[in-house]
């Protein structure tokens, strides 16, 4: 079953604001990977972070690993309007002998102009 | 361009019939991956393979079925033993075990 919470569920936001999500799991991870899915298509990887306390940024992203391994964030800066969508967050358990990526339920995010 | 291709985009199915969902990539890579995704939720893992000629079931393997003939190609079967097919079916594939997976962009399958 899903072991990663992702919250919130979904945010509606004005134009220009930051933005931020989390995930959040009892166990620990290997490896966090923040993605983004447009209506109709797949997800498109945006980060992705390989050791705890790690902060990456892709233009106006930033995720960041969490220290205690079993968390992760990502903000966007500045939003616009082709920011909407659903973000997940998936992640590699550290005892996961079977190569099954986790997914978190989604981050619906919706920007007014 | 380099990437992952599934096929077709949109798919229907009648009662009792099996219908095949087509996933190619030529990115080399050794892995790929079957996911469903259901409106408003995240993804479910059906199938997986590591390597060629063999794949393992995931945690909704029931009513689906795979083949791993070839490296580039994954493609699945969605049975009559399937009762609630509609959802968006998502194709993955990595390097290899325990890197990033990138997606194609997906089918949706629909009952008539």
């Amino acid at each position: 079953g899903q072991q990663l919470n992702q919250s919130p569920q979904s945010m509606f936001i004005q134009e220009g604001e930051d933005v931020s999500m989390n995930c959040t799991s009892s166990s620990i991870f290997n490896t966090w990977l923040w993605y983004k899915q447009d209506p109709g298509e797949g997800p498109v990887l945006l980060i992705a972070l390989y050791k705890a306390g790690e902060l990456t940024s892709n233009g106006r992203l930033t995720a960041q690993f969490g220290i205690t391994r079993k968390d992760s964030f990502l903000n966007i800066s500045a939003s616009i309007p082709s920011d909407v969508g659903i973000y997940f967050c998936a992640g590699f358990l550290s005892n996961n002998a079977g190569n099954m990526l986790t997914f978190g339920g989604g981050t619906r995010l919706m920007v007014k102009p | 361009d380099g990437g992952i291709t599934q096929s077709p985009k949109y798919l229907f199915r009648k009662e009792g019939q099996n219908v095949t969902l087509s996933c190619e990539q030529n990115l080399n890579h050794d892995a790929m991956y079957w996911y469903r995704q259901d409106p408003g939720q995240g993804l479910r893992l059906i199938y997986y393979s590591q390597i060629v000629n063999d794949f393992q079931k995931g945690d909704i393997a029931e009513g689906y079925s795979v083949s791993r003939e070839k490296k580039e190609s994954f493609p699945l079967t969605v049975t009559s033993a399937q009762k609630n097919p509609t959802a968006f079916y998502l194709c993955a594939s990595s390097s290899r075990p325990y890197q990033p997976q990138h997606f194609g962009d997906g089918t949706r399958l629909s009952i008539l």
